[in-house]
């Protein structure tokens, strides 16, 4: 199961502050992305790199926020402008970006709101 | 953007008989089909995946059919065991250059004993 890591594995965020989850790889993939899943629900994609120093906006990108400064590494800030931030957050990474390659998760973190 | 409905989204079968799950897709463009097992607070993992070129792959007790004219694949597992108790996603790929995934909203297959 290693080679994509996720911490941490709860967190507890109080409204009204920011908060990021950490997601890395030693898979040496160029691509990266981040998954929200609610209960009964689907995961749905959130952001996306390709390659370092790029991201695009997915589904569901409002108020949230990324960065790409490593090929390892690719953060998720969940922002006070997100409503309903309770979630498991999936991260992903694939071993080139574009169409037709498979996807390998992360364990998740569990956001809380208090 | 790309669609996928699933169905059902619960299914139970009896242990030793077969399971069928079924998703449409709503981009024709779409070109790469994986399905994920997750089980209770886990990752998803994948489990099997087709491409567009292709019309069936088998993977032991598992199988995955695709019929692009009618725009849905179907997951196959013969045989269930205790183990495959688990939900399942399809997903496929987007259209316009997109990248990532859109999933169908799970399916919860339950084998009982």
């Amino acid at each position: 199961d290693g080679g994509i890591t996720q911490s941490p594995k709860y967190l507890f965020r109080k409204e009204g502050q920011n908060v990021t989850l950490s997601c890395e790889q030693n898979l040496n993939h160029d691509a990266m992305y981040w998954y929200r899943q609610d209960p009964g629900q689907g995961l749905r994609l959130i952001y996306y790199s390709q390659i370092v120093n790029d991201f695009q906006k997915g589904d569901i990108a409002e108020g949230y926020s990324v960065s790409r400064e490593k090929k390892e590494s690719f953060p998720l800030t969940v922002t006070s402008a997100q409503k309903n931030p309770t979630a498991f957050y999936l991260c992903a990474s694939s071993m080139t970006g574009g169409r037709g390659g498979e996807q390998f998760f992360g364990p998740g973190t569990r956001l809380t709101v208090l | 953007g790309e669609n996928v409905e699933q169905h059902p989204s619960t299914l139970s079968v009896q242990e030793g008989d077969s399971a069928v799950i079924k998703c449409t897709y709503s981009d024709s463009a779409s070109n790469y089909f994986p399905w994920y097992k997750q089980e209770l607070g886990k990752r998803p993992q994948l489990i099997i995946d087709i491409r567009s070129n292709v019309g069936e792959k088998k993977d032991q007790r598992i199988a995955v059919t695709l019929n692009k004219t009618a725009k849905h694949f179907s997951l196959h597992i013969t045989e269930t065991q205790p183990e495959d108790s688990a939900v399942y996603f399809c997903a496929a790929t987007p259209g316009g250059g997109a990248d990532g995934l859109t999933f169908g909203k799970g399916t919860h297959l339950i084998i009982q004993p």
